[in-house]
Formats: structure tokens, sequence, C-alpha cells
């Protein structure tokens, strides 16, 4: 099974700064089936980035992702309050399809 | 508008039993891939299982095969999952959710699973 690793398990950041979050596989993701989802709390995760770098349908240009094989990140280029939030990395192009563990956005 | 909504979760006693279903809806159910992905208090999101559009597949993750099936009725719109021998590290929040090639597009609000004396 391949394992995700996410870094930094939290950040801290101010609005308006830019945030980048990192997604390492313990092996080479194939196809870049990597996905990224955001999470809020009490809420279920919503889908930001499918194919490492394809923003889904809705979500602003201020979020992109990036990478191929074992390293791949998903970058806020200027953070919006609405942002902080928790962000998970997922594979799936190999079963078990699997996420990493989060990284917590926090306000600074 | 598509929905995916849960029901059946609860408290359990360790080996016991617990059926989730999924109800959706404004989808073409029976096109698409389907999951169940659960998510234990305060931790990250595990991939349980998933299911062929047909049924004819079924992928299990490894500390649950053998104890839960994951299961389906197109004619019902209706996804479900099958827990038995239930331990207390199988307490999560349980999502059904709708795949597109692997990703998840659409999930619902989730099933709180308890398992605990």
């Amino acid at each position: 099974e391949i394992v995700l690793t996410q870094s930094p398990g939290t950040l801290s950041l101010s609005p308006g700064e830019r945030a980048t979050l990192s997604c390492r596989a313990s092996q080479s993701v194939s196809s870049t089936y990597l996905a990224w989802y955001q999470q809020k709390p009490g809420q279920a995760p919503r889908l930001l980035i499918y194919g490492a770098s394809s923003r889904a349908t809705g979500i602003p240009d201020r979020f992109s992702g990036s990478g191929s094989g074992t390293d791949f990140t998903l970058t806020i280029s200027r953070l919006e309050p609405e942002d902080f939030a928790v962000y998970h990395c997922q594979q799936y192009g190999s079963s078990p399809y699997t996420f990493g563990q989060g990284t917590k956005l926090e306000i600074k | 508008e598509v929905q995916l909504v849960e029901s059946g979760g609860g408290l359990v006693q360790p080996g016991g039993s617990l059926r989730l279903s999924c109800a959706a809806s404004g989808i073409i159910f029976s096109n698409y891939w389907m999951s169940w992905v659960r998510q234990a208090p305060g931790k990250g999101l595990e991939w349980v299982a998933n299911i062929k559009p047909d049924g004819s597949e079924k992928n299990y993750v490894d500390s649950v095969k053998g104890r839960f099936t994951i299961s389906r009725d197109n004619a019902r719109n209706s996804l479900y999952l099958q827990m038995n021998s239930l331990r207390a590290e199988d307490t999560a929040a349980y999502y059904c959710a709708r795949g597109s090639g692997g990703y998840i597009l659409y999930w619902g609000q989730g099933a709180l699973v308890t398992v605990s004396s």
C-alpha cells in the first residue's frame, strides 16, 4: 500500500500570505492520480484538485496543485479567511486508495 | 443536486454488528463506483471499500477484510456497508462517497459509529 505523508502537520499563516502544503508518497503514484481535499470542522471533505493539478468545478484559481512521482504540492497563492481548514491528499492510482494524515492550516 | 444520505450509525458493543445505508439522489446511481470512507475522531481519512457500478467487483482496505461487506441496490439507489466483528478501532464517522475515477467528487454528511462497551 502507498503511504502518503503530509507536511507540515500544522501551518500557521496570516490572511494574504502564500501557503505551501506537501504530500510525499512512499512509492510513485501512477499517472499523477493524486487529489487534494479541504475539510472544515463538522463538515465532509470537499474536492479541490484531482489529477495532481486539475481544479475541481467551482474551486478558486488561488488553489493550485503540482508534482509527480512521489512529491506533490498544494499551493494557496493568497490566503482568504475561509481557507483555514484541514487539507488531505489522496492517491487513487493503486488499491487500496490511501489518504495522508492531513495538514491543519490555522490563522497566525 | 446530488445528495448522499447515510443512516444506520450508532453505539455498538465490541464484537457486534451494524449495517450502514446510503440513499443517493440527483445522480444516475447505477453508472458510478461508490465508496465508503471513514474518519476516526480527530484523525485523518481512511478509504474503507468501494464497489463497481454493477456490483461485480469490490475492494477493501486490509483492516476490514473478512469483517465488512459493501453492497448496493441499483433499483433503490442505495449503498450499504455491513460491519461485523466490530472493534474499538472501527469507531469513526463513515462517509458514503461517489467516486469519479478514484477521487471523491461527492460526499455524504457522515454516519457516526461508536464501538464501546
